[in-house]
């Protein structure tokens, strides 16, 4: 089965610095890679997701990037606020008749005003 | 939409008890998962269903989870017996497309004594 998996762990930044999370996954197959936030207390909400046929995809502050021959993904989250901060989680699936989403075991943002 | 609905939002029971976690997916969205949140292994993977039919239930811990989808507005989640070690954040997802966004529930924080 697919195996992701994300780094850092906790990542501390100033705020008006980037932000970078890394994950790789195992299985070629998978074509979608969606990346969740949650607050604390929440529930995990999307943020940006990328399928196997683009390399990059962007919406204001935050953006991914995809490359599949390597087989990793990393989200970039630039001018960060005290309000990015929250656990960040990738996944990666949806290959062939697979529905299910494997998780990474997320990331500990903190922006630090 | 009012979204994920799931019931209830916290449960605190004894070692030993049968816990039910139950689940309203979006209405039309065909594809639902089960999910456990814990501190030490993220988010796992328990269970999924695709038109009410279980397609992969290899992340079920053991015999004593259980789960249904007797129809397409309802599933539950079975513990029996509870044990300490199942404590943690049930979240239950639905999805409407093989590889659209997933929308969690608020999830249902699980305490067994």
């Amino acid at each position: 089965g697919e195996n992701v998996e994300q780094h850092p762990s906790t990542l501390s930044v100033q705020e008006g610095d980037s932000a970078v999370i890394k994950c790789t996954y195992s299985d070629s197959a998978s074509n979608y890679f969606p990346w969740y936030k949650q607050e604390l207390g929440k529930r995990p909400q999307l943020i940006i997701d990328i399928r196997s046929n683009v390399g990059e995809k962007k919406d204001q502050r935050i953006a991914v990037t995809l490359n599949k021959t390597a087989k990793h993904f990393s989200l970039h989250i630039t001018e960060t606020q005290p309000e990015d901060s929250a656990v960040y989680f990738c996944a990666a699936g949806g290959g062939g008749s697979n529905y299910k989403l494997t998780f990474g075991k997320g990331t500990l943002l903190t922006v630090n005003p | 939409d009012a979204g994920v609905i799931q019931s209830p939002r916290h449960e605190v029971t004894e070692m030993g008890q049968e816990v039910t976690l139950r689940c309203k997916p979006i209405s039309g969205h065909n594809s639902l998962f089960w999910y456990r949140q814990t501190m030490m292994r993220g988010l796992e993977l328990l269970i999924y269903f695709n038109n009410n039919v279980p397609i992969d239930d290899s992340g079920m811990p053991e015999d004593r989870f259980s789960a249904k989808m007797p129809n397409a507005s309802f599933s539950t989640l079975k513990i029996q017996p509870s044990e300490p070690r199942d404590s943690a954040v049930y979240f239950c997802a639905s999805r409407g497309t093989l590889a659209g966004e997933l929308f969690f529930g608020e999830g249902s924080r699980l305490t067994v004594l």
